[in-house]
């Protein structure tokens, strides 16, 4: 079946420089995408949604692109601070009100000071 | 608000016990639903709800049992606990319109 992907299992990033976290889905009829950020021990917490007739979206320090043509997704995240240590993962949603989330595996973002 | 509740956030079982896993909210949501979450794996969807009295299988329903009987509550049982069944269980509700699930802080089970 079709199936969500994160590439990197950890990313490093320095306190105060931007973050790329990436995501390759694979289900072409794929309409919404979200991000989560878990933190260690606690539930996931919704970070920024996108539909499939967008390309961009932004929100407080976030910002999510959507690339159909090679099925990608990013969450860029604007000057990382500690408390944005996290796992964060990504999930698509098929069009129709049967289709269900299908979440990938997850990144492991270390701020280091 | 509250959000979306689970209890308890740990627990032990040896094979072959049975237990529930509770699961409240209170935003009036229509949907709810049980993951689980394995090292390695993204969430997988075990059961889930579009409404009370109305349940449905996901990915990985076997072992598991649910009952909506009212808006908020969302139970998940385990009949027969098996090793295979040592994970962390969410619990996610959202409304019927929007796609975005609001998770629970989770309950980490290990089935000895």
């Amino acid at each position: 079946g079709e199936s969500v992907g994160l590439h990197l299992p950890t990313l490093s990033v320095q306190e105060g420089d931007n973050s790329i976290i990436n995501c390759a889905y694979s289900n072409s009829a794929s309409d919404y995408f979200i991000w989560y950020k878990q933190e260690s021990g606690k539930g996931p917490q919704f970070i920024i949604d996108i539909r499939s007739n967008m390309d961009k979206r932004q929100g407080q320090r976030v910002t999510v692109l959507l690339n159909k043509t090679v099925k990608h997704l990013s969450l860029q995240i604007a000057a990382t601070q500690p408390g944005d240590s996290a796992v964060y993962f990504c999930a698509e949603k098929g069009a129709g009100t049967a289709s269900k989330l299908t979440f990938g595996t997850g990144t492991r973002l270390q701020v280091t000071l | 608000n509250a959000g979306v509740t689970q209890t308890p956030k740990f627990q032990v079982l040896k094979t072959g016990q049975s237990m529930t896993l509770q699961c409240a909210q209170d935003m009036n949501h229509e949907y709810m639903s049980w993951y689980r979450q394995d090292p390695g794996m993204g969430l997988r969807l075990i059961h889930y709800s579009v409404g009370a009295g109305i349940t449905d299988q996901g990915e990985v329903p076997n072992g598991y049992n649910v009952s909506r009987s009212t808006t908020e509550d969302f139970p998940l049982r385990l009949l027969s606990a098996a090793p295979s069944q040592t994970s962390v269980y969410f619990c996610a509700s959202r409304t019927a319109l929007k796609e975005k699930l609001f998770f629970g802080s989770g309950t980490q089970l290990s089935v000895l």
